[in-house]
């Protein structure tokens, strides 16, 4: 069946630093795919998301281009606030039956220290 | 646009009792699709509901059943509580229409003691 695979974390960054959170897919067909983010005590907010192969997603800083021939889905921001500490989800929709489900990946957890 | 809602926030049970969990979804989003997030985990895919059907049902047995009403509110109903039952409970609804992406709730914490 379909699946998401993120790196594990945690990640600790310093402010102002690089992001990469790497997310690679398994699939049938073509899915959506999504970030989202979630803090402490929240539920989940989209952060962003691409439909189709080399669509790129961007919010608040945030990108992630979806690459079909790597089946990946990378996020990236160039430069890290402590406000951007959260638990961060890849996801796809599972096109199977239309129901649009999500698979979401086990999540990673980003730190970033003043 | 009035975002998603769930109630309560928190809840302690103990095992082998029932609860109900609710929801309000967005106003005009007929689909509406709970999940199961354990602690350091992903969510998980409970089932899903179209226009008060459901379409759609994740690997969780029949003791996890849902309604939806006409007035876009759902219901998780948990019969039989075990201790693994533990976890975040997450509403999510979105439109008929676009790209499968899905507006979550905050979520109902329950406790299985």
């Amino acid at each position: 069946g379909d699946s998401v695979t993120q790196m594990e974390g945690p990640v600790t960054l310093s402010e102002e630093a690089f992001l990469t959170i790497n997310c690679t897919y398994t699939a049938t067909g073509y899915p959506s795919l999504f970030w989202y983010v979630q803090y402490p005590g929240e539920g989940l907010q989209l952060l962003l998301k691409a439909t189709k192969a080399d669509d790129k997603g961007s919010n608040k800083g945030f990108e992630a281009t979806y690459r079909k021939e790597t089946t990946s889905f990378h996020l990236e921001k160039g430069s890290v606030q402590v406000s951007d500490s959260a638990v961060y989800f890849c996801a796809l929709s599972d096109q199977a039956g239309n129901t649009g489900k999500l698979i979401f990946g086990q999540g990673t957890t980003l730190q970033v220290k003043p | 646009e009035t975002g998603v809602t769930q109630s309560p926030t928190h809840l302690i049970k103990t095992r082998g009792q029932q609860v109900t969990l609710r929801c309000s979804s967005q106003s005009g989003h007929n689909t509406v699709s709970w999940y199961q997030q354990a602690l350091g985990q992903g969510p998980q895919f409970i089932f899903q509901y179209y226009r008060e059907e459901e379409n759609g049902r994740g690997n969780f047995p029949p003791r996890f059943s849902g309604l939806q009403f006409p007035n876009y509110s759902s219901e998780l109903n948990v019969n039989a509580l075990e201790l693994d039952d533990s976890a975040l409970y997450l509403c999510a609804s979105r439109p008929d229409w676009g790209t499968y992406e899905q507006y979550f709730g905050p979520g109902t914490r329950l406790t299985v003691t």
